[in-house]
């Protein structure tokens, strides 16, 4: 079943633009992970922040998590053409023996 | 870091016929794998997580008489489709459930993309 709910679906911006991809889940959690998948292609892990923690960074992406409000974002700065690929956010609990609920995604687009 | 190696990448096949998906873990070992289904333009589905040695746990809504899982060994999960039709068309991606547990990233393997003709 999905927990989490993204916004925007889609998002196109102009390289060089920040771009800031929000993700948010119904129940608690441990940790939450975002993910890159360019189309039709495997994912590609790009950052994992758990849940006593707020901030996390990894060169142009800063991850946000507030679990009082149930939400994280995603922000990649200087956006590059090459960043154009669809994003989900996936939520953990350690009890559940790793099991991932992804969101619904977020499809970026970035025109040079 | 922890390798996944899902084989084929990609596979045509028949109406009423069954494909079978490989997803192995080359360096470690997986009590649990977790299995994904993919439709075009859609997030990721949890479709089933399977134990080895024990049956799977599928999620609700999935058939499990036509995906047959199998977990035989720790560094091996099969996924069968059974008699597919068009609309089990999708990309499908398997994951071992040991990453996330010890705090790290989750890997997954590369994907499956079938295609029901």
């Amino acid at each position: 079943s999905q927990q989490g709910e993204e916004d925007p679906q889609a998002l196109s911006i102009q390289e060089g633009e920040n771009a800031t991809m929000n993700c948010s889940y119904k129940t608690s959690i441990n940790n939450l992970q975002w993910y890159r998948q360019n189309s039709g292609r495997g994912l590609v892990h790009l950052i994992l922040i758990r849940s006593n923690e707020r901030e996390k960074h990894s060169g142009r992406l800063r991850v946000t998590l507030d679990t009082s409000k149930k939400s994280s974002s995603l922000l990649i700065t200087a956006s590059r053409a090459a960043d154009t690929a669809s994003y989900f956010c996936a939520t953990g609990r350690d009890n559940q023996g790793g099991k991932l609920i992804f969101g619904q995604g977020t499809e970026l687009s970035v025109k040079p | 870091g922890a390798v996944v190696s899902q084989h084929p990448s990609w596979v045509i096949c028949k109406s009423g016929t069954s494909v079978k998906i490989e997803c192995r873990s080359l360096d470690f070992q997986a009590t649990t794998m977790f299995w994904y289904r993919q439709f075009p333009k859609q997030s990721l589905m949890l479709m089933a997580t399977s134990n080895e040695g024990s049956k799977a746990t599928y999620e609700q809504g999935v058939e499990k008489d036509k995906f047959l899982i199998n977990h035989a060994s720790l560094t091996l999960s099969t996924l069968t489709v059974t008699s597919a039709h068009p609309e089990d068309s999708s990309f499908y991606i398997c994951r071992p459930g040991q990453g996330v547990i010890k705090g790290t990233e989750a890997f997954f393997g590369q994907g499956t993309r079938l295609t029901v003709v």
